[in-house]
């Protein structure tokens, strides 16, 4: 069956560093996007991306963050200048098409942990 | 403003007991309604799809509901068994948000289901 892959499981990073956290949606799905669940919060929904462009984000996605799908296959989440804050699992997801029967499919996260 | 609630927060059952899942709404005008499974420390994994125009939805022991004009779903476990231990998650696609297809998270039920 296919799924969202997403790499690396865990990252840890230092404080102002720039990290980037990758994703492979479903290869036929046109919709993409990056949540985001704090531990012991809910899941955050930050951007959504279709067409190579962001089609929507939250107030979270500030200026550091950035969205991209390089080469067809990958999506990724850059974080300039990671802050304590960000410190949570990110999620990537993807969907085929935006009909009303059609499921999102997640992937199994990063764990990025900023010290 | 979309809000998701889900109540209760956690639930501890034996095994074999069914159960019902609580998810509210705040806005009827959504797409659908998706229920998810999250292991701790793992990603989403979709259970059930309700489209707005459907009442309920089955896959083997579990069965979702939808009352889209009081806010609310219900996701039935019939016959619980250890292995359901899990958070479950409810997420809505809200009409008002442009259809991009981003989903609002409720805050999950974590379940314990004991031998």
């Amino acid at each position: 069956e296919p799924e969202v892959t997403q790499t690396p499981s865990h990252q840890v990073t230092q404080m102002g560093q720039e990290v980037i956290l990758r994703c492979v949606p479903i290869s036929n799905h046109l919709y993409f996007y990056w949540y985001r669940q704090i531990l012991g919060q809910k899941v955050e929904f930050l951007v959504s991306f279709y067409n190579n462009e962001i089609s929507e984000k939250s107030e979270i996605f500030d200026d550091q963050f950035s969205v991209e799908r390089p080469d067809g296959s990958n999506f990724t989440l850059k974080i300039r200048s990671t802050k304590l804050e960000d410190s949570a699992m990110y999620f990537c997801a993807s969907v085929r098409d935006r009909g009303m029967n059609t499921e999102a499919f997640f992937g199994q996260g990063t764990r990025l942990t900023v010290v | 403003k979309q809000e998701v609630t889900q109540i209760p927060a956690a639930l501890s059952v034996p095994e074999g007991e069914n159960l019902v899942l609580n998810c509210s709404f705040t806005d009827s005008a959504i797409y659908n309604l998706q229920w998810f499974r999250q292991d701790p420390g793992k990603g989403l994994t979709s259970l059930l799809l309700i489209q707005s125009s459907q009442r309920e939805q089955t896959s083997g022991r579990l069965n979702a509901s939808l009352d889209k004009s009081s806010g609310r779903s219900t996701l039935y476990i019939a016959a619980s068994q250890p292995g359901d231990s899990a958070t479950y998650l409810c997420a809505v696609r809200h009409l008002g948000s442009g259809n991009t297809g981003k989903l609002i998270f409720g805050q999950g039920t974590t379940l314990q289901v004991k031998p």
